[in-house]
């Protein structure tokens, strides 16, 4: 079946690493996604990464992806204040025609 | 670039009334729009795909009778609630298209419905 689940909430200090965790089921998922939710915009496309990739690092974010467990994680290096969101992982499934299959997002608070 | 807005950001409405939101590409042609319903502490779900000039593709268990949706040039789609009630009250997001590939979809800020 299809489900991606993500922890529910975060909290770190201003200057710590976050990491935000996902599990999802679909291993002929492509692509692997994550997107930022802030209140009032709309989301934002982070980093992703190929399915045979294990390691993606893009400035302060890292994504290492363990295809064999199927496990995804959101590494955010030095967070900030602005970092404060929501984070939502998402899979492509078979290559779904862009359809996206989501997890319920995990809400990052940092705090000073 | 590639800014997608919506119209309104929120609305309340009374039960049996319609409610029309829109979405558009503000500096780029989109020739595929989405539109996602968001319940709280839920995942993002997709209820239908919009090609400009063409009827949308509904994904199951959306009513299309209900979710009207009308994607009439390159850069505006509109979703209308019908007859809207209170279950329909949710948090409504489009997104556009500029490609094929995933990362070419752009989404807009949002829609919040209260139906009374």
């Amino acid at each position: 079946g299809e489900d991606v689940e993500q922890s529910l909430f975060l909290s770190v200090r201003e200057g710590d690493s976050s990491v935000i965790n996902c599990t999802y089921t679909d291993s002929s998922s492509t692509y692997l996604y994550w997107y930022k939710q802030e209140p009032g915009a709309g989301l934002q496309l982070l980093t992703y990464i190929f399915s045979n990739m294990d390691m993606k690092q893009d400035q302060r974010l890292t994504v290492l992806l363990n295809k064999k467990d199927k496990h995804l994680s959101l590494r955010i290096a030095d967070t900030q204040t602005g970092d404060s969101a929501i984070y939502f992982c998402a899979e492509d499934g078979a290559g779904n025609n862009r359809k996206l299959i989501w997890g319920l997002g995990t809400s990052l608070a940092v705090n000073p | 670039g590639a800014v997608v807005s919506q119209h309104p950001s929120r609305v309340i409405c009374k039960s049996g009334t319609s409610v029309k939101i829109e979405c558009r590409s503000l500096d780029f042609q989109a020739t595929t729009m989405f539109w996602y319903r968001q319940f709280p502490k839920k995942s993002l779900m997709l209820m239908a795909t919009s090609n400009e000039g063409s009827k949308a593709t509904y994904e199951q268990g959306v009513e299309k009778d209900k979710f009207l949706i009308n994607h009439a040039s390159l850069t505006l789609s509109t979703l209308t609630v019908t007859s809207a009630h209170p279950e329909d009250s949710s948090f409504y997001i489009c997104s556009a298209s500029r490609g094929t590939r995933i990362e070419t979809q752009y989404f807009g800020p949002g829609t919040r419905l209260l139906v009374l």
